[in-house]
Parts: structure tokens; C-alpha cells; sequence
């Protein structure tokens, strides 16, 4: 199985400062037809997930312009770059290139 | 916009079969753009992806769980549905079901999730 290992797995931030969340995988996401199946959930408190962010960099309908995806190969990272309070939640990396599909463990957000 | 509903019972005993159902709603089950999938999570814990069916029946199970696991397709009732065999109590969790665009290569709509305790 591929091994989706997130850092840090909790991140206190001030409101208006940037968060940074870092995920690497144990191989390679590309796939064989060319694509990299990582995407980027949201699971606010007592709320299923919710995308945020698909295909490394690719924001999801509605999501706001403040999340951004970037990288390659193993190494991905999201970035908030204004967090707000509604922001406040556990995010998780997510593969889908291989079988079986596997998760981050998680990277809670919260509020200093 | 489509909507996804799981139900099902939430309390099973242990060495029994846990069944639950999605229901789709606001889309057909049958679109060629999605798979549906079911995935788990542990009270405080992470996800688990649990298996993924399209709707020409084909299916795909995390390998972990295989032995145990059956996901079906009523496309009748727009519905897929998750058999969970022989259960103990490290299955209670929150089951969601989801689907998985196939454009973009994401879940993008998931259920609100149903809790399921195993216990006697």
C-alpha cells in the first residue's frame, strides 16, 4: 500500500497568517495515464470530508481562492494563505493512484 | 446537484453482517462519470478507504477488508449498498459513501455518514 504521511499533524495558527501542510507519499502518485491522483480534503468538526482540492493544484467548485495545492512525484503540499476561522478543521492528502486508496492521517487546524 | 444518503442499522452484533444502503438522489446512479465508494472512519481517527463499484457492477475492495466486504449496485432504486461480514468491534466507525468523479479524479460528494457501533 502507499504510506501518505502528512506533517505537521497539528497546526496552530494565527487568524489572517498563513498555514502550510506538508504530504509525502512512499511512491511515486503519477499514474500511467499521465495523471497524479492527490487531492486535498477538509473535515470540519462533527462534518464529513469535503474537497478542497484534486489532481495536485486543481481547486474544487466554491472552494476559496485562499487554498492552494502544489507538487509532484511524492512530495505535495496545501497551503492557506490567509486562514479565517471557518478554516478551523482536520485536513487530509489523499491517493488515488494505486490500489488500495489511502489517506493522510490528518493535520488538525486550529486557532492560536 | 447530487446527494448522497446512507441508512442502515447502527447497531450490529458482533460476527454479524453489517449492511448499509447510499441512496443517490438529484443524479442517476447509472452515469457513466462516476464509481461510487464507501469509506470509514473511526471515532477521533482517519479514513479508510473501504472499496469502490461502478455502475456496470465492477468493484474494486482494499485489500484489507476484501475477505469481508461486498458492495452492490440497484440501479432501480438509484441506490449501491455495503455488506460487512463477520464484524467485531474495531468495524464501529462513521460510514460514509461518496463519489468519485471521474473527470477530476476526486470524491466529491460525500454522504453526512452514518455511525456504526458493533457491539452485543
Amino acid at each position: 500500500d502507499i504510506v501518505m504521511t502528512q506533517t505537521p499533524l497539528s497546526s496552530p495558527v494565527t487568524l489572517g497568517q498563513p498555514a502550510s501542510i506538508s504530504c509525502r507519499s512512499s511512491q511515486s502518485l503519477v499514474h500511467s495515464d499521465g495523471n497524479t491522483y492527490l487531492s486535498w480534503l477538509q473535515q470540519r468538526p462533527g462534518q464529513p470530508p469535503r474537497l478542497l482540492i484534486y489532481k495536485i493544484s486543481n481547486r474544487f467548485s466554491g472552494v476559496p481562492d485562499r487554498f492552494s495545492g502544489s507538487g509532484a512525484g511524492t512530495d505535495f503540499t496545501l497551503k492557506i494563505s490567509r486562514v479565517e476561522a471557518e478554516d478551523v478543521g482536520v485536513y487530509y492528502c489523499m491517493q488515488a493512484t494505486q490500489f488500495p486508496w489511502t489517506f493522510g492521517q490528518g493535520t488538525k487546524v486550529e486557532i492560536k | 446537484q447530487v446527494q448522497l444518503q446512507e441508512s442502515g442499522p447502527g447497531l450490529v452484533k458482533p460476527s454479524q453482517t453489517l449492511s448499509l444502503t447510499c441512496t443517490v438522489s438529484g443524479g442517476s446512479i447509472s452515469s457513466g462519470s462516476y464509481y461510487w465508494s464507501w469509506i470509514r472512519q473511526p471515532a477521533g481517527k482517519g479514513l479508510e478507504w473501504i472499496g469502490r463499484i461502478y455502475t456496470s457492477g465492477s468493484t474494486n475492495y482494499n485489500p484489507s477488508l476484501k475477505s469481508r466486504v461486498t458492495i452492490s449496485v440497484d440501479t432501480s432504486k438509484n441506490q449501491f449498498s455495503l455488506k460487512l461480514s463477520s464484524v467485531t468491534a474495531a468495524d464501529t466507525a462513521v460510514y460514509y459513501c461518496a463519489s468519485w468523479f471521474r473527470r477530476d479524479g476526486a470524491f466529491d460528494i460525500w454522504g453526512q455518514g452514518t455511525m456504526v457501533t458493533v457491539s452485543s
